[in-house]
């Protein structure tokens, strides 16, 4: 069964940094685009961040660049978003999000169950 | 960036009616490709987004065939033959054709 599992959402001051992780099965992770798109309470959605199969290219919503970092690890197939500088507005469910195709993102195909990010002091 | 925008934000429907839902983007979704990355994504209470349509019309493994999906360059439309009480939910139309992607608002299907 094709499956992501995300972790590592919390509670985090203004200012302050978390990294998120998506753990993938079912699929060859190393194959496919991955994505974080987030959801602030209430809200629709919202794209943060694309990274090809290899790693090699990744985009970010204006938003997020200079702050958040995405990377894999398709040894462990695993995905991460690494978040600095949070502001209030970060706060949300981030949810790890397959591109469909093997050759780069359509439509994202499956997605995780999400983690919230609550971003106070 | 392309701005989707989705009118109305609610469709009140009555059970085994048909439902129809607008999207329409600021600029024209055909890629250099000659492709249309345009989706749809339904979202359940509590629970996330699903897809439902990719590339404007074709349905993902296991959606019912009552969703159905048209359109071309800036205008598209889901549809729902007969609307089922497991049709509540939000739903997203999702540009994929460059960078931002971008989400309509979305529509809350609403049953009367």
């Amino acid at each position: 069964e094709v499956q992501l599992l995300e972790s590592g959402g919390g509670l985090v001051q203004p200012g302050g940094s978390l990294r998120l992780s998506c753990e993938a099965s079912g699929f060859t992770f190393s194959s496919y685009a991955m994505s974080w798109v987030r959801q602030a309470p209430g809200k629709g959605l919202e794209w943060v961040s694309t990274i090809s199969g290899s790693g090699g290219r990744s985009n970010y919503a204006d938003s997020v660049t200079g702050r958040f970092t995405i990377s894999r690890d398709n040894s462990k197939n695993t995905l991460y978003l690494q978040m600095n500088s949070l502001r209030a507005e970060d706060t949300a469910v981030y949810y790890c999000a397959k591109g469909r195709l093997l050759s780069g993102v359509d439509a994202f195909d499956i997605w995780g169950q999400g983690t919230m990010v609550t971003v106070s002091s | 960036d392309i701005v989707m925008t989705q009118t109305p934000l609610s469709s009140p429907v009555t059970l085994g009616q048909p439902a129809s839902i607008p999207c329409r983007s600021s600029q024209s979704l055909v890629h250099s490709d000659g492709n249309t990355y345009l989706s749809w994504l339904q979202q359940r209470p509590g629970q996330p987004p699903r897809l439902l349509i990719y590339k404007i019309s074709n349905r993902f493994s296991g959606v019912p065939d009552r969703f159905s999906g048209s359109g071309a360059g800036t205008d598209f439309t889901l549809k729902i033959s007969r609307v089922e009480a497991e049709d509540v939910g939000v739903y997203y139309c999702m540009q994929a054709t460059q960078f931002p992607y971008t989400f309509g608002q979305g529509t809350k299907l609403e049953i009367k």
